[in-house]
């Protein structure tokens, strides 16, 4: 069974770049054809996929990519995504998810960001 | 990006109806390499982060309940929940993975 935990400030201000972790158990990222992403939900809106990591290769959603970055520290099971220049439209709870099947297979519980000055 | 319109927005059902969402992709989700196609259906509770029910448009995932039936190729899907119950009331999404993964909107399924 494979558990994701998200950690994140839960408050920044607008500008400021947000740094999250992702820290999960029952698998690794030394296996392959596995892959984990970041989402994001707004409060009462619908989903959107931010970023994903796939072995050794990255992958972003064009319309943010020059705002994201992710990478991963394999020891310590992880997955990290910095999103710079927040602002309060990035207001969300930012999700991370476990990729076997193609699908999200499994998700964190997520963790609430707001952005606001 | 691949826009995925999903209907209705909200459907309201009483136990043990069987209801049917609706997905429709702008592009074909089939891949012919192996004839799969690259579309998800989850469920959302208030509060709870996504599950994943169905992939590969009619592939349950492990433990979900078999009234929960996926169905559709191509660019047009089907999610049907038989026998309704009041645990199922949540909002469903689609999403394609055939290219940079897109949701549907989502429809509200509420008790009547």
């Amino acid at each position: 069974q494979v558990t994701l935990k998200e950690s994140g400030p839960g408050m920044l201000q607008p500008s400021q770049t947000l740094s999250l972790t992702c820290t999960f158990s029952g698998t690794s990222l030394s296996t392959s054809n596995m892959g984990l992403s970041w989402l994001r939900q707004p409060s009462g809106k619908g989903l959107e996929w931010l970023a994903s990591i796939w072995n050794n290769d990255n992958y972003y959603n064009p319309s943010l990519r020059s705002r994201l970055t992710i990478s991963k520290e394999t020891s310590k099971n992880q997955v990290l995504l910095k999103f710079t220049s927040m602002e309060p439209a990035d207001t969300a709870t930012y999700y991370c998810a476990y990729t076997v099947v193609g699908a999200f297979d499994y998700w964190g519980q997520g963790v609430m960001v707001t952005v606001s000055s | 990006d691949i826009v995925m319109t999903q209907s209705p927005s909200s459907l309201a059902v009483s136990a043990g109806e069987t209801v049917t969402i609706n997905c429709k992709s702008s592009q074909s989700l089939l891949y012919s390499g192996n004839q799969k196609n690259y579309l998800a259906w989850y469920q959302q509770k208030p509060g709870q982060s996504p599950k994943l029910l169905i992939y590969w448009a009619s592939t349950r995932q492990s433990g979900v309940p078999d009234r929960f039936i996926g169905s559709g190729s191509g660019t047009d899907f089907t999610l049907t929940i038989s026998s309704v119950q009041a645990e199922d009331l949540a909002i469903y999404y689609c999403q394609q993975y055939y290219d940079t993964d897109t949701f549907g909107a989502g429809t509200k399924l509420e008790l009547k």
